[in-house]
């Protein structure tokens, strides 16, 4: 079994500020990383899928990069706002096999 | 164009009785995985299924559990003789044809299974 670590396991934010959090993953047989969004009572939803080293993507407020040799993905969310409230999750998949690594998540609140 | 849809979405069996789980993937995705998610745990990796295959199904419990997902109709993932342990949510994704491991998942609202 692999491991997914995702810290810090919680976070709370006052709206507008600027926040991250980290996917740490074995950096051996990489693959694909992939971030979700998770709000409570909705289903997991995706925010990027990233393969290559040195990949950075973008969604709006949201960003994320990936560091595929020391084993880290980091998400980045500007100016947080409430509805950025829920639970973000990575996912990481190796070359030599199908299945998915998740993390437990963080969670994030932002503070009105 | 509808979501993955996973029906029912709360399921209350007793010890011993079967629990059937369907998935109906998005239109056009071929490709299905099961998730699991124990109170307090994370999602776990299940199966993963392609029209009439099992490509991966590694993190099935090797008793009790089996998936399919057949040409016509939804994916179905059967838990015989349920035990307390198996009370969890059950959730399905659907990804479009092509790489696996590359498109992004679409996730259904899971199913709630408690086992009395």
């Amino acid at each position: 079994i692999l491991n997914v670590e995702q810290s810090p396991q919680s976070l709370h934010v006052q709206e507008g500020d600027s926040t991250n959090f980290t996917c740490s993953f074995p950096s051996s047989n990489f693959y694909a990383l992939h971030w979700y969004r998770w709000e409570t009572a909705k289903s997991p939803e995706a925010l990027f899928v990233m393969t290559l080293n040195g990949d950075e993507k973008k969604k709006g407020r949201i960003s994320a990069t990936l560091n595929t040799k020391e084993g880290y993905s980091y998400l980045y969310i500007k100016g947080s706002q409430p509805e950025d409230s829920a639970t973000y999750l990575c996912a990481f998949r190796t070359n030599t096999g199908n299945q998915f690594y998740f993390g437990t998540g963080t969670s994030l609140t932002v503070i009105p | 164009n509808a979501g993955v849809m996973q029906n029912p979405r709360h399921l209350v069996r007793r010890r011993g009785q079967e629990a059937r789980l369907r998935c109906s993937p998005m239109k056009g995705h071929s490709h299905v995985y099961w998730y699991r998610q124990l109170p307090e745990e994370g999602l776990k990796f299940m199966v993963y299924l392609q029209k009439e295959n099992i490509i991966d199904e590694s993190g099935m419990p090797k008793e009790r559990f089996s998936a399919e997902f057949p040409k016509e109709g939804p994916s179905i993932l059967r838990i015989q003789q349920v035990v307390r342990g198996d009370s969890a949510a059950y959730f399905c994704a659907s990804s479009p044809p092509g790489l696996a491991g590359v498109a992004e998942q679409f996730f259904g609202p899971g199913t709630r299974l408690t086992v009395l």
